[in-house]
């Protein structure tokens, strides 16, 4: 099993609509989370932290279930400017080490 | 700026011509990494640095070589390209357990 799992998608939604990723995580001492937001051939980029209690920036909204450990982004307004490939990165860090672990990504179309 | 610089941008060569990606860092991030993206693959970690002369594999090593012999500075090395290295290489760098910088990427093509 993935250490850190991503619905492929695509999402393929029209402009307005709410959508939301799930991304699963099978380490349960994973310390920090984030999402980023990665355009075709360009490098990712970091969309948000994800912390314990929850965090918002604008039309964007993540979550944290450690109980069931999973990570969650909505987005709500959707643009035509949000397509892209969203991966969710989890960090662990056994024994002083430190790795951080990629999903593979979900991919949202935000059609008009 | 903080930022990654990671040159070139594309790059073009024949097998078994030995070439350098170059990664370099302005943060005084004790961590860095490199990763190849192939289409539906995700990224995969090539090699990672935890600080100056301390590096080790990640998920696919094989063909390459890197070195940490400065804090800011993590080459990727290909002494021996061959075709199933053409792929889409990203250098990062990050604090301990923090966010992750990336560079631009290098768009490389082994004929």
């Amino acid at each position: 099993r993935k250490e850190v799992e991503q619905d492929p998608g695509p999402f393929n939604v029209p402009e307005g609509a709410t959508v939301a990723f799930n991304c699963t995580y099978s380490n349960s001492a994973s310390q920090s989370f984030f999402w980023y937001r990665q355009d075709c051939r360009k490098e990712p980029k970091l969309l948000m932290s994800v912390y314990s209690s929850g965090n918002e920036d604008g039309r964007f909204t993540a979550q944290l279930n450690r109980a069931s450990q999973y990570i969650s982004l909505l987005i709500r307004d959707s643009k035509l400017s949000d397509s892209a490939t969203y991966l969710c990165v989890v960090n662990t860090v056994p024994g002083g080490s430190y790795i951080p672990t990629f999903g593979r990504g979900t991919s949202l179309i935000v059609h008009p | 700026e903080a930022q990654v610089t990671q040159n070139p941008r594309y790059l073009i060569t024949v097998t078994g011509k030995k070439l350098t990606v170059t990664c370099s860092q302005n943060m005084n991030h004790e961590y860095m990494s490199w990763y190849r993206q192939d289409p539906g693959l995700g990224l995969r970690q090539i090699y990672y640095s935890m600080n100056v002369e301390v590096t080790d594999k990640g998920d696919v090593p094989e063909g390459y070589k890197v070195s940490r012999k400065e804090k800011r500075n993590f080459p990727l090395i290909l002494e021996s390209p061959s075709p199933n290295q053409t792929s889409l290489y990203f250098c990062a760098s990050s604090s301990f357990n923090e966010k992750l910088f990336f560079g631009s990427g290098t768009q490389l093509s082994v004929l």
